[in-house]
């Protein structure tokens, strides 16, 4: 039981370049999230899932597309990316009606 | 006035000493508590939920003022591991609401020997 993954640990981007961050969970979660976490700034949620096939816009939107296609898998994208998109992705996951959510152990993205 | 605040630190204490840290939160109706720690570098974790009636885990207690609108979490016995940032986390739906949870920038506690 591996819990919450996170591909890749870490990644350099020049600006312009797009690039999917992958996140997959197996407890069966039926929700699923994406937060970014900057110093100073705490977590900020960016996109999150009630369930396969649906997403909704969290607080920090801007700049991110998520897709939910099958319940295991959550992914988020950065279509052109800017250095203000270097931060630490955090994805987690819980389970409907929970407080509790299981995070990944992270990605480290640097844009230059 | 931000959502939840907490006093970013970092708070240097002795080994075995007790210590304890406050959070304040803005919205009054928010309905459930939380305490998560982070490691440095590592992801959240949930340490300890925050109930009306305060609750005790070990060396962990955390307790709730609504009139005040602020939770507390209170280290005895503290122990080098204990070192880590603690996030103070705010829900304000009585449901596990999925875009629900706002966290605080955490307060970064170091045990020293």
């Amino acid at each position: 039981n591996a819990g919450v993954t996170q591909t890749p640990k870490f990644r350099v981007l020049k600006t312009g370049q797009s690039m999917t961050l992958l996140c997959a969970q197996d407890m069966n979660h039926e929700y699923m999230y994406w937060y970014r976490q900057d110093p100073g700034m705490g977590l900020r949620l960016i996109h999150y899932s009630v369930g396969e096939g649906t997403t909704a816009k969290g607080e920090v939107p801007d700049g991110y597309n998520v897709s939910r296609l099958k319940k295991q898998n959550f992914l988020l994208g950065l279509e052109s990316a800017a250095p203000s998109q270097t931060s630490v992705y955090f994805c987690a996951s819980s389970h409907l009606g929970s407080y509790e959510q299981y995070f990944g152990p992270g990605t480290r993205l640097t844009v230059t | 006035r931000k959502e939840v605040e907490q006093d970013p630190g970092p708070f240097n204490v002795p080994e075995g000493a007790t210590v304890a840290f406050n959070c304040t939160y803005s919205n009054s109706a928010s309905q459930s508590f939380f305490w998560y720690r982070q490691d440095c570098r590592k992801e959240p974790k949930l340490l300890m939920s925050v109930y009306s009636s305060g609750n005790e885990d070990g060396r962990f207690t955390a307790q709730l003022n609504r009139a005040s609108q602020y939770i507390s979490l209170l280290i005895r016995d503290s122990k080098l591991s204990d070192s880590a940032t603690y996030l103070c986390v705010v829900n304000p739906y009585s449901g596990g609401g999925a875009d629900g949870l706002t966290f605080g920038k955490g307060t970064h506690l170091i045990i020293q020997p």
